[in-house]
């Protein structure tokens, strides 16, 4: 089965970046989708296709993917934006997640 | 505006049978896949499966023997059947719009989720 890692927790200081990243076998061949999750809400697409944000979607909100690893990052990390993130990738045909980081907004 | 409407049954015995239903509204079926996620309680995120516009199907490997997905065209719905289950399928149950492999597309529209609990 294909894995995509990521870290369990990432912290941010209000105004700075923040960089969240998903690891995986080869990723860079595959398109990388990024969720957002807040406590008691449905995940929502914050990232498709490596680095397209669908509409309503802050610019803050932007994505690469090279290699192995896919980064989202958040610029500009405001405490609105603490929340779970979710990397989601294909293999074979079907559907990986990575397991999620938390995003801290110090 | 596509809105996910989704329902079942929350508390369910080991060995039963769980069945949850998604209709679509705001958008024909057809035009899209739909898939259904999980997530146990505290923890991350995993995909069950999708049907596709077709109406082909793919689940994840570690649920395949266990997992249905059906399509009533007529009433722009789809469910999930997951038979023999236990304590490690208590979770929320969520149906979504997409994604779409060859075009890079997540799960755009996402239901609000369903409880599930199973305990004897």
């Amino acid at each position: 089965s294909y894995d995509l890692t990521q870290p369990p927790s990432v912290s941010v200081s209000p105004g700075q970046t923040a960089s969240i990243p998903c690891s995986g076998d080869k990723l860079g061949d595959k398109y990388v989708c990024w969720y957002q999750q807040k406590p008691g809400q449905s995940p929502t697409l914050v990232i498709y296709r490596d680095n397209k944000r669908p509409s309503g979607i802050p610019e803050r909100f932007s994505g690469s993917n090279s290699g192995d690893t896919a980064t989202l990052t958040i610029s500009w990390t405001q405490a609105v934006d603490e929340a779970d993130y979710y990397c989601q990738a294909w293999d074979s045909g079907t559907v990986v997640f990575g397991g999620g980081t938390k995003l801290t907004v110090l | 505006q596509v809105h996910l409407q989704q329902w079942g049954t929350g508390l369910l015995k080991p060995s039963d049978i769980l069945s949850l239903t998604c209709a679509v509204y705001g958008e024909t079926f057809s035009s899209s896949s739909w898939s259904w996620v999980r997530q146990p309680p505290g923890k991350g995120l995993e995909w069950i499966g999708e049907v596709h516009y077709n109406e082909n199907t793919d689940y994840n490997p570690s649920l395949k023997s266990r997992v249905t997905i059906l399509v009533d065209t007529s009433k722009n719905q789809f469910s999930l059947m997951l038979t023999s289950l236990t304590a490690a399928d208590t979770a929320v149950y969520y149906c979504a719009r997409g994604p779409a492999m060859v075009r890079g597309e997540g799960m755009d529209v996402w239901g609000r989720g369903t409880t599930v609990t199973v305990s004897s």
